[in-house]
């Protein structure tokens, strides 16, 4: 069963301190590693799809890479409004059915 | 990117009534929904997978008479949470693929259910 595996849980940074979240996985048949990030009561909105191993992905502030056992996702600088839960996702599996499996997520907190 | 609408995002009901979720692919075409269900602080569980014009394919657990999906459109997937219970409140959210694309899903903004 594919599994994806998020750390830290909760993490809170200054305004301007880079960081990294981590998401390890263990999927057969890796088909796509996705980021999405969640606000509180919304659904989340997609930010990356990563396909293989050394694969990097940039938006803003926001950079993700990809390694056959884990992906990171850098955050440069942040600001208060990046303050969100990020979460990981894998598609793995071959054939017609491919599950989308997610993580519990990293809940961010960017103090001004 | 894609975009996904749910309808409602909110919705309070008694126990014992049936409540209907949309969701809605707004500019493109989707054979294939998913329907998650996400408890706070837990991830996204999927329910089943909605396919247009067949039956939906459900998870291990999840009970096909409690949760109708109908997908009777390339746009539209529906969610009927049937005879609804407390245990039933959670927030609900509807995912598409596009239509010949590789992979990513869009999301829907979520609908919260509370049964009383």
């Amino acid at each position: 069963e594919d599994q994806v595996t998020q750390s830290p849980e909760a993490l809170r940074l200054q305004e301007g301190e880079s960081s990294s979240l981590n998401c390890s996985y263990t999927v057969s048949g890796l088909r796509g590693l996705f980021w999405y990030r969640q606000d509180p009561g919304k659904g989340p909105e997609f930010l990356f799809t990563l396909y293989s191993a050394g694969e990097e992905k940039e938006k803003e502030r926001l950079k993700a890479t990809l390694t056959k056992k884990e992906s990171f996702l850098h955050i440069t600088a942040p600001k208060p409004e990046d303050s969100a839960t990020y979460l990981c996702a894998v598609r793995g599996g071959s054939g017609g059915y491919q599950k989308v499996t997610f993580g519990t997520g990293t809940k961010l907190q960017v103090i001004p | 990117g894609a975009v996904v609408s749910q309808h409602p995002s909110r919705v309070i009901c008694k126990s014992g009534t049936s409540v209907k979720i949309e969701c809605r692919s707004l500019d493109f075409q989707a054979t294939t929904m998913f329907w998650y269900r996400q408890f706070p602080k837990q991830s996204l569980m999927l329910m089943a997978t909605s396919n247009e014009g067949s039956k939906a394919t459900y998870e291990q657990g999840v009970e096909k008479d409690k949760f109708l999906i109908n997908h009777a459109s390339l746009t539209l997937s529906t969610l009927t949470v049937t005879s609804a219970h407390p245990e039933d409140s959670s927030f609900y959210i509807c995912s598409a693929r596009e239509q010949g694309t590789t992979g990513e899903l869009f999301f829907g903004e979520g609908s919260r259910l509370t049964v009383l």
